[in-house]
């Protein structure tokens, strides 16, 4: 069975530049999420979908991220314009039904803001 | 709201010893889910064990064990005779149940094991 998979793996940017990272989680999974993760700290949910719709979303910083999940499959999350502090990695992952399942994580992107 | 605490930051053991890492949580729901999952060096997220609310029964897994305790909100996680590739960070989570879960993850307790 495939896992999560993630692309770009790696990211370097300016501030103020915009950046799209994209998600494909395991097939026949309901729920996707998206976390920031900043070095030395544990994953922060930042939004969660439930097929195509938005579960939870109140950590997303929505002047500047945005993300979509369109058919209830693939996802992508947007960051426009970044800032210094958006240096991190996102992480996707995905879950059969909901958030307690167990979620299955990709590999991550690692996102640079200079 | 939700919280998760691992006051452990790190860890160092030498390897064969047993280690216990402290995870502590807040939440107002009675109905709620535990996560234990293990990140290692190459940074991808690995579950480990989920515990509901209403089972307070310990769990043994090979050199792995979990005490779950309602009474001090506590969900701790023991590793016996540890081994190098141990050698990870650990997150504790928590998950609550209904629509519009909260999910959250502790900061993390980094885990050396040295040979």
């Amino acid at each position: 069975e495939a896992g999560v998979a993630q692309s770009p793996r790696y990211k370097i940017i300016e501030k103020r530049q915009s950046v799209a990272f994209w998600c494909n989680p395991i097939s026949g999974h309901a729920t996707l999420y998206w976390y920031q993760q900043i070095l030395g700290q544990g994953p922060k949910l930042l939004i969660q979908f439930q097929n195509n719709g938005v579960v939870d979303d109140s950590q997303l910083p929505k002047d500047r991220f945005s993300a979509e999940r369109l058919k209830g499959v693939d996802s992508t999350l947007k960051i426009q314009p970044a800032k210094l502090e958006d240096s991190a990695v996102y992480l996707c992952a995905s879950s059969i039904i909901s958030s307690y399942n167990e979620q299955f994580f990709g590999p991550g992107t690692r996102l640079t803001v200079l | 709201a939700q919280k998760v605490t691992q006051a452990q930051t790190e860890i160092s053991v030498v390897e064969k010893e047993d280690v216990t890492l402290d995870c502590v949580y807040e939440t107002r729901d009675t109905t709620y889910y535990l996560f234990w999952y293990k990140q290692p060096p190459s940074g991808e997220l690995v579950f480990l064990i989920r515990r509901n609310s209403f089972d307070e029964q310990n769990e043994i897994s090979g050199r792995y064990s979990w005490n779950f305790q309602k009474s001090t909100s506590s969900f701790n996680f023991t590793i016996t005779a540890s081994q190098v590739v141990d050698s990870a960070v650990y997150f504790c989570a928590l998950s609550e149940a209904g629509y519009g879960q909260n999910f959250v993850f502790g900061p993390g307790t980094r885990l050396s094991v040295l040979p």
